[in-house]
């Protein structure tokens, strides 16, 4: 169980165009969901704290307007990347935490690719 | 803010070889504390975890101790394997329940 799934794994898009990547929690209810940027050196960065039903918490130096996140349901997550640059290439995962009292475990998607030409 | 530093790589090891990789925390009140896995072409799975001081988390070999006096989670393995070869994150889960990850150590174990 507590399977998360992200689509697309791999996209590439031109400068100037927007893409979203949807992170789906598949056999559970997640009340919140994570957003991650892997650089190439590995590290991991928390974006965004997206709950569902009300707007995301972003971290301190993540623009809100070009990384936009919506939790639309329990099972559905996703972050629109606006007017996408080079610069936004990188590898992004989210991850889901059960609604259950006291589980905070986060369960990882497998990852999307994006490449920004 | 709370912060996690990871020991650099990347590591290569021979099998049955023993391994330790270092991670230090810095963070307010009482965090919990975990260690991830990412094999080739995988997404990241929880190794194991430590929700208070001195607790020992422990799977498929691995141990670490939350050390709340030193501020450590050092992860260790007396015998690595081939399989074993990954990236390895250590990471601590903040009072607002937010996870904050080290920069990742590679692990590569040589037959």
């Amino acid at each position: 169980g507590a399977v998360v799934s992200q689509h697309p794994s791999w996209v590439i898009c031109k400068s100037g165009t927007s893409v979203k990547i949807e992170c789906r929690s598949l056999d559970f209810q997640a009340t919140t969901m994570f957003w991650y940027r892997q650089f190439p050196k590995q590290s991991l960065m928390l974006m965004a704290t997206s709950n569902e039903g009300s707007k995301a918490t972003y971290e301190q130096g993540v623009e809100k307007d070009k990384f936009l996140i919506n939790h639309a349901s329990l099972t559905l997550s996703t972050l629109t990347v606006t007017s996408a640059h080079p610069e936004d290439s990188s590898f992004y995962i989210c991850s889901a935490v059960p609604g259950l009292a006291g589980d905070y475990e986060q369960y990882f998607g497998p990852g999307t690719r994006l490449t920004v030409t | 803010g709370d912060s996690v530093t990871q020991m650099e790589g990347p590591v290569t090891l021979s099998e049955e070889a023993f391994l330790t990789i270092n991670c230090t925390y810095t963070a307010t009140g009482y965090p919990s504390l975990f260690w991830y896995v990412q094999y080739p072409g995988e997404g990241l799975q929880l190794l194991l975890k430590a929700t208070k001081a001195d607790d020992k988390g422990s799977n498929k070999g691995f141990e670490a101790t939350y050390r709340k006096e030193t501020t450590s989670f050092h992860l260790e393995k007396g015998s690595v394997q081939v399989s074993d070869s990954a990236v390895y994150f250590c990471a601590l889960r903040g009072t607002g329940n937010q996870f904050y990850f080290g920069t990742g150590t590679s692990l590569t174990v040589i037959p």
